[in-house]
Formats: structure tokens, sequence, C-alpha cells
């Protein structure tokens, strides 16, 4: 089945613990993208990448880390969690390239974090 | 900044009747997609429609563009309480600079049986 697999679903974490959201895709998809959830702002882009060893800044990337070593994987790093990183998180993927424009984005089921 | 801008913030009917949901943004698109998110889950692509498109129909979903007035609908029609979620628009902007989608902040739409 063609998916986005986040893991963890769920995270409850303390102040500076160094964390990582992993994301992985089965569809040989060259875009991903992070996405956090909060109530009354929507979703907004953290990271993106556009193809292996190509990441990028999105509108909210302070306190975060991403890397893309290999095609399929896209984790997300807080090296110092701090309470204001609570969020509910988003990995995405696409084809990319002009295909973006074709089919969306698949996304994963989400990681709810609590950092306390 | 928020691309897309959903109305309204909440919208109840009953399981039967239809339901309407629009959408306005801001800057030029090259594409306008709606999502629908069942309550914490991921998010699921519904319909993608171009910006030299005008309407497209899905199964019960139909979905307008309007590009002059920068806005679209996504109307569901007969409605089932399976289709209780949240519904977002998000655009790609033109020019593309990254394929970035930027969502607005949805519409919680509740069918009732």
């Amino acid at each position: 089945e063609a998916q986005v697999t986040q893991n963890p679903r769920y995270l409850i974490t303390v102040t500076g613990k160094k964390l990582t959201v992993t994301c992985s895709q089965n569809m040989n998809h060259e875009y991903m993208s992070w996405y956090r959830q909060d109530p009354g702002l929507g979703l907004r882009q953290i990271y993106y990448s556009m193809n292996v060893e190509v990441t990028d800044k999105g509108d909210v990337p302070e306190g975060y880390k991403v890397s893309r070593k290999e095609k399929r994987n896209f984790p997300l790093i807080l090296e110092s969690p701090s309470p204001n990183q609570t969020s509910l998180y988003f990995c995405a993927s696409s084809l990319g390239g002009a295909s973006t424009s074709l089919y969306g984005y698949t996304f994963g089921s989400g990681t709810r974090l609590t950092v306390v | 900044s928020q691309q897309g801008e959903e109305d309204p913030q909440a919208l109840s009917i009953q399981e039967g009747e239809n339901a309407t949901m629009n959408c306005s943004y801001k800057t030029s698109i090259n594409n306008l997609q709606w999502y629908r998110q069942n309550s914490g889950r991921g998010l699921v692509h519904l319909i993608l429609i171009r910006s030299n498109e005008r309407e497209k129909h899905s199964g019960r979903l139909r979905v307008t563009l309007d590009t002059s007035k920068k806005s679209s609908s996504l109307l569901i029609t007969a409605s089932r309480a399976a289709d209780t979620a949240s519904y977002f628009c998000a655009t790609d902007a033109f020019p593309r600079s990254n394929y970035k989608l930027t969502f607005g902040k949805g519409t919680l739409l509740t069918v009732n049986p």
C-alpha cells in the first residue's frame, strides 16, 4: 500500500531532551515536507526537501533540523525541545516537480508531541 | 502569511443535504487543492483544480475556481455522516519557488444523522 509512515504516533517528552520523529514513504516521491498543526494557526510548513541531500527552510524552521540521506526517509529532529513545540506534526510527500501540480500531497497519520 | 482562508469556519447540516465551503486566497496560483482531515488524523487529498480550469467533479464533490475573484468553492452533495471532518483548501503559489502548499485554517463540517 502506498503510504507515508510516521513514528511515533504519540510522544511525551521533557524540555531539552533530543528527539527524532521518523518519516518514510514507499512511493519513490522526490518531494517531502514537514508541517505542524496548531489550533487557530492551521498547518505551517517547517522544512521541505526537493530530493536527496536537498533541504530548505519553510515558514517556521526555528528549533528543528531535518536530513535527507535517502529518498524514502525524512526525519525531523528536535535537538532541544521546548513547550512551544507541543503540536501535531505531519510529514507529507509528493512526486515533485511538475507532478506536484497534478497529484497533490500524501500525508502521514501525524505525530502528537507534548513537551513538558 | 495564510494564503487560503476557508469560510465558514464551521458548518452543521443534516444527512442528505448539500454542503458548500468557500476558500479565498491572495496571490496567483498554479493550482488549488482540497483536503479532508478526520479528527486528529492525517489530511487526505480530495481534488485538485488547476488555474486554467473553472470546474471539476469527483464523485459527490464539485469544485469551482474563479481566479478573477481569487476564490474557490467545494460542494459536497447528498452528504453522509461519514463526511463529518475538517476541510482545507491549499494553494500552490505561482511562480513556483519550492512547490509548497499553503493551507487555510479549515472548515469543520458536521453532518448529523
